[in-house]
């Protein structure tokens, strides 16, 4: 089975700083790998994702993610962020074979002016 | 955006009574999922259905049943509401888990009392 752990439920970070939220994930097989934003009030939207290839990955908005097969993380980083980057953050695998995503538990960014 | 809408948006009910909620995608995605969310927990699956008549169950489907009669639809039945159902409820649609990204409604924001 797949697991996803975001390691940090809460991170605050003052505007222009950079970030970095933390997924490390679980499984028998290979993954491909998601993060997903969700906006107050809001369903998610995809940030970026990995399914094969160049181990860093660019998003939308400015974000990037790189892949660690041996560390089993998607780590997503910002080199600046902006007040807009306030939101909660999702981390998702899923596998070639299977029906399902499974999701971590969410990393709520607050980006302090 | 991906061609998806919930509805009801927001609803209160009583425990005991039947809840239907509504997905309706104008994509024509093989898959569609119903996810709930809530603090602590992120979104953790309910029920998924691959096709029509063609559905399984996900982490916590126990309470919920789901029907899809048409590729379009996608329905989630309360069969007896508890206060533990209290969510917000996402349903989202892909064409492939594997290697495609899921697309979310809106969500419902589902109270009951």
């Amino acid at each position: 089975a797949q697991s996803v752990t975001q390691l940090d439920s809460q991170v605050p970070v003052f505007e222009e700083a950079p970030v970095e939220l933390r997924c490390n994930y679980s499984s028998s097989v290979s993954v491909y790998l998601f993060w997903y934003v969700q906006y107050p009030n809001q369903g998610l939207q995809l940030l970026l994702k990995y399914l094969s290839g160049s181990t860093l990955v660019k998003g939308i908005n400015g974000f990037e993610a790189e892949f660690n097969k041996s560390q089993t993380s998607f780590h997503l980083r910002k080199p600046s962020v902006h007040i807009s980057d306030t939101a909660e953050y999702f981390c998702a695998v899923s596998i070639l074979t299977g029906n399902q995503f499974y999701f971590g538990t969410g990393t709520s960014l607050t980006v302090i002016p | 955006d991906a061609g998806i809408t919930q509805s009801p948006r927001h609803k209160v009910t009583e425990t005991g009574t039947p809840v239907t909620l509504r997905c309706h995608q104008t994509e024509n995605h093989r898959y569609m999922y119903w996810y709930r969310q809530d603090p602590g927990h992120g979104l953790r699956l309910i029920h998924y259905s691959y096709g029509v008549k063609d559905t399984d169950k996900g982490e916590v489907s126990d309470g919920y049943s789901v029907s899809r009669s048409k590729t379009e639809d996608f329905l989630l039945t309360l069969e007896s509401a508890t206060s533990s159902q209290t969510s917000v409820y996402f349903c989202a649609i892909n064409t492939a888990p594997g290697v495609d990204t899921q697309y979310f409604g809106p969500g419902t924001r589902l109270t009951v009392l």
